[in-house]
């Protein structure tokens, strides 16, 4: 069965960057895109951008682009989200999830809860 | 960016009454490329409904999606106890979701 398992929680200083990972197991990981997703307490859901992991391109959400990064690792099935000049607006959970084939999400991370804080 | 709106913000229902939910885009969605998610508390995001009206695999039937272009509804025809929930819209020709509804119990 798909399962995306992401990584555990972080707290993280203003200023600094959390990696987060998403490691993904049955299906074939190079044909369908991730994408990341987060969504701050008590609010809704923000996309940030998709990477392919047989191509390793990308896409960002425009207010991301400056500081986020998404690679991949096609040895261990795993993507990563990387997020540079943490702030502390930026205390979230968040998602990795499959791409179902247009664009859709199908399958989804367990979440990581991101938090920011001096 | 394509904005969505979704209304009302919350729904407050008995069970075994009928929801219907409203999405609006700011402008025409390509493709019907419209998806529906339902979120409970503390839970992950759950895939409903994609290019607009097909369920995905294993959602019960009582969940339909309808629409085009700008205008879309999610439609609940008899509401279950396990329903009361928050439900998002997302366009994905470019990727956003909407503000989201609340469905409760009334």
């Amino acid at each position: 069965q798909v399962q995306l398992v992401q990584s555990g929680a972080e707290v993280k200083k203003p200023g600094a960057s959390v990696k987060v990972s998403c490691k993904a197991s049955g299906y074939t990981f190079t044909d369908y895109y991730i994408h990341w997703v987060r969504q701050a307490p008590g609010q809704g859901l923000e996309w940030i951008g998709w990477i392919h992991p047989n191509s390793g391109g990308t896409n960002y959400a425009q207010k991301f682009q400056a500081w986020v990064t998404m690679t991949r690792d096609t040895s261990i099935t795993t993507t990563y989200m990387e997020l540079n000049r943490l702030r502390s607006d930026d205390t979230a959970i968040y998602y990795c999830a499959r791409d179902g084939a247009v664009g859709y999400h199908d399958y989804w991370g367990q979440g990581t809860l991101v938090t920011v804080s001096s | 960016e394509i904005v969505l709106t979704q209304s009302p913000g919350t729904l407050s229902l008995s069970p075994g009454e009928r929801a219907t939910l409203s999405c609006r885009a700011s402008r025409s969605i390509p493709s019907n490329y419209l998806a529906w998610y339902q979120q409970k508390p503390g839970q992950v995001p759950r895939l409903l409904i994609y290019g607009a009206s097909s369920r995905a695999a294993g959602i019960p039937d009582r969940f339909s999606g309808s629409g085009s272009e700008t205008d879309f509804t999610l439609t609940i025809s008899r509401l279950q106890p396990e329903d009361f929930a928050l439900y998002y819209c997302q366009q994905y020709s470019s990727w956003t979701f909407g503000q989201g509804t609340k469905v409760e119990i009334k």
